[in-house]
């Protein structure tokens, strides 16, 4: 079984609706992170959470909301979709290394299409 | 802000050795990690530095220069299994969050 797993795998919404992507994780981890993949823009931050009770913006989270329901479950709200909303998403944990740096742990990723 | 530049596109043979270069702007810089995703699939961690110089690990080894801020990644006897692309990504802020760059594909041919 995956260690970081994402749900749905793929989903196809309509412009205004909301929608949640759901992120479970078996990996004992404290630290969650949600990003969104575009084609050339490489991977970008959306939120992260430290703890239970540590949420934190990242680089793009206008349009977005998150919960941390607990240690394991972090999901990515849309409140109200839109196109640009078309995208690649990512759940990932993190841990530190042995040579000290921050390893993050992605799950499959949610491919989500707004009509 | 951040910025990181890798080479959008880099082809090699199978066998042969190529090296995928990244150069950063950043503050608050704690390490750089190089993370591979092929085509549909999740990013997967290789490696991280954080001092001068260079760490090998199998057919892989990446390099880190702080005061040019630069690195690379130097992938040996090229297969086939390694054709993806490859991110390079800044550690900062404490240590905890990743800036990604855009990503270099490798098509590895025959």
């Amino acid at each position: 079984d995956a260690d970081v797993t994402q749900t749905p795998r793929n989903r196809i919404t309509k412009t205004g609706k909301r929608i949640m992507l759901e992120c479970s994780q078996t990996k004992g981890h404290d630290r969650m992170y949600w990003y969104r993949q575009d084609p050339g823009l490489g991977l970008r931050l959306i939120y992260y959470s430290f703890d239970v009770k540590d949420i934190n913006k990242g680089e793009i989270s206008d349009g977005y909301s998150v919960s941390r329901q607990a240690q394991a479950k972090f999901s990515l709200s849309l409140e109200s979709a839109i196109p640009n909303q078309t995208a690649l998403y990512f759940c990932a944990t993190s841990a530190v290394g042995e040579g000290g740096g921050d390893i993050q742990y992605f799950g499959a990723g949610t491919r989500l299409s707004v009509l | 802000g951040q910025s990181l530049e890798q080479p959008s596109e880099v082809t090699a043979v199978e066998g042969a050795i190529v090296q995928i270069n990244c150069t950063y702007q950043t503050s608050g810089f704690y390490g750089l990690s190089w993370y591979q995703q092929h085509d549909g699939g999740a990013p997967t961690f290789l490696s991280y530095n954080a001092l001068d110089g260079l760490e090998e690990t199998g057919r892989f080894s990446s390099f880190l220069s702080r005061s040019d801020s630069y690195g690379y990644l130097l992938l040996q006897e090229l297969q086939m299994k390694d054709s993806a692309s490859y991110f390079c990504a800044v550690l900062r802020g404490g240590g905890n969050k990743l800036t990604f760059g855009t990503g270099t594909q490798l098509k590895v041919e025959l």
